[in-house]
């Protein structure tokens, strides 16, 4: 079954620039989606297509997919912007394929 | 504005059977290039994809759970289903519905999610 990794955690200082990865096989001929996640929330959509925001996501947040690995950065990151990032992608074999998710902490 | 709402029993017997409902307001079931989906995340744990539904009623499941995997589809209450057959504890979730778009060959992904229900299973 066709499988996407992502750090456990990653840390940022407010106002910098934070980059998460997600990895799998040709993850690059796929698009990739990215998820954030606060405590006792829903996931909300903040990338999709590798690179696309939905209305009210900000341009701080940008994607990029090639190879095996797709990545999440976010700009001028903010406190606000604490949580769990979840990558998606779809697969043949095995439909929707969600990351174990990537902890960010602005510290 | 899209919502999705599930509802459903909040404790499940082991080996029973998990029946969830999705009510969807403030748009269509019928929208071409969307499906309908659910996903579980377990207490303090990743997401899970369960299963999508289109409003024709042709699925996608989970290969590891579609064993015991139904979900359907009411287009005249506007709503989607989740079956989930002999769970055991490691069933015990948070499961969401979701709208997913899907247009081949690979866009897929979800934009409105529910609150999401916590079930629990125990006897």
């Amino acid at each position: 079954s066709y499988e996407l990794t992502q750090p456990s955690s990653v840390s940022v200082s407010p106002g910098q620039t934070a980059s998460m990865s997600c990895s799998g096989a040709r993850l690059g001929n796929k698009y990739a989606s990215w998820y954030r996640q606060k405590p006792g929330q829903s996931p909300v959509l903040v990338i999709y297509q590798d690179n696309k925001r939905p209305s009210g996501i900000p341009e701080r947040f940008s994607g990029s997919n090639s190879g095996n690995t797709a990545t999440l950065t976010i700009s001028e990151t903010q406190a606000l912007d604490e949580g769990d990032y979840y990558c998606q992608a779809w697969d043949g074999s095995t439909g929707v394929v969600f990351g174990g998710g990537t902890k960010l902490t602005v510290l | 504005q899209l919502q999705l709402q599930e509802s459903g029993p909040g404790l499940v017997k082991p080996s029973e059977t998990l029946s969830l409902t999705c009510a969807v307001s403030g748009g269509s079931l019928t929208t071409t290039n969307y499906y309908w989906g659910w996903i579980r995340q377990p207490p303090g744990k990743g997401l899970e994809w369960i299963g999508s539904i289109s409003y024709t009623g042709s699925t996608y499941y989970n290969p590891s759970l579609k064993s015991r995997v139904t979900i359907s589809v009411d287009t005249s209450q506007n709503q989607f289903s989740l079956n989930l057959t002999s769970v055991t504890a490691a069933d015990k979730s948070i499961y969401y519905c979701a709208r997913m778009w899907l247009k081949r060959p690979k866009e897929y992904f979800f934009d409105y999610w529910g609150l999401g229900t916590l079930v629990t299973v125990s006897s």
